[in-house]
């Protein structure tokens, strides 16, 4: 139980377009989910949290108009990143919370900017 | 923003070794959890801990909520090749529904079969 999938796993694109990533709990319903973005060699670095059905809140030095995060139902939240530039090549990891009260975590998507 | 501290950063080891790492805080933590993650993975989690001074074991792997809940440790005993990933500590902070992990900056595994 307490299985979390992000899609796509990789993707890349070209500099100034936008890209979406999934992130679904598959058998619980995450009341909030988190996106995280990490560095080679680096820990996890958290951007923002949300809880369905209200608007995302973000850490401090994120740009919320850059990282737009939708979380419309309780096993569904998306990241779109907006206007990319190759600074923000990175992993991106999504995690869930819900009745299981740890944070599970995706397989993470590998964006690359180009 | 606050980040635990982790050590040792980095090992290097035998298999059949036994390994230990550990976290402490300048914070109280309610919760301490281990994770581990392997290349071009997101994190696992491996044990919850949350009670102070709780012992949890999961296969091969005990992990400790410390006394003055500002510290934790994770075991690993007879280490075999499959271990080696990065080993996260993290603790929850704040109360309430956007309570948020706080990371300690990683162990890195490597085993020598």
């Amino acid at each position: 139980g307490a299985v979390v999938s992000q899609h796509p796993s990789r993707v890349i694109c070209k500099s100034g377009t936008s890209v979406k990533i999934e992130c679904r709990s598959l058998d619980f319903q995450a009341t909030t989910m988190f996106w995280y973005r990490q560095f080679p060699k680096q820990s996890l670095m958290l951007m923002a949290t949300s809880n369905e059905g209200s608007k995302a809140t973000y850490e401090q030095g994120v740009e919320k108009d850059k990282f737009l995060i939708n979380h419309a139902s309780l096993t569904l939240s998306t990241l779109t990143v907006t206007s990319a530039h190759p600074e923000d090549s990175s992993f991106y990891i999504c995690s869930a919370r819900g009745a299981p009260r740890e944070q599970y975590f995706g397989p993470g998507t590998r964006l690359t900017v180009t | 923003g606050q980040q635990l501290n982790q050590s040792p950063q980095s090992m290097f080891i035998q298999e059949g070794e036994d390994v230990s790492m550990n976290c402490t805080s300048s914070s109280i933590f309610n919760t301490w959890l281990w994770y581990k993650q392997e290349p071009g993975e997101g994190p696992v989690l491996l044990i919850a801990l949350y009670k102070a001074g709780e012992l949890t074991s999961n296969g091969r792997l005990t992990a400790q909520f410390g006394i003055t809940r500002k510290d934790s440790f994770l075991n690993i005993s007879a280490s075999i090749p499959s271990d080696v990933g990065i080993y996260f500590c993290a603790g929850l902070a704040n109360a309430g529904n956007n309570r948020k992990l706080i990371w300690g900056l990683g162990t890195s595994l490597a085993v020598n079969p």
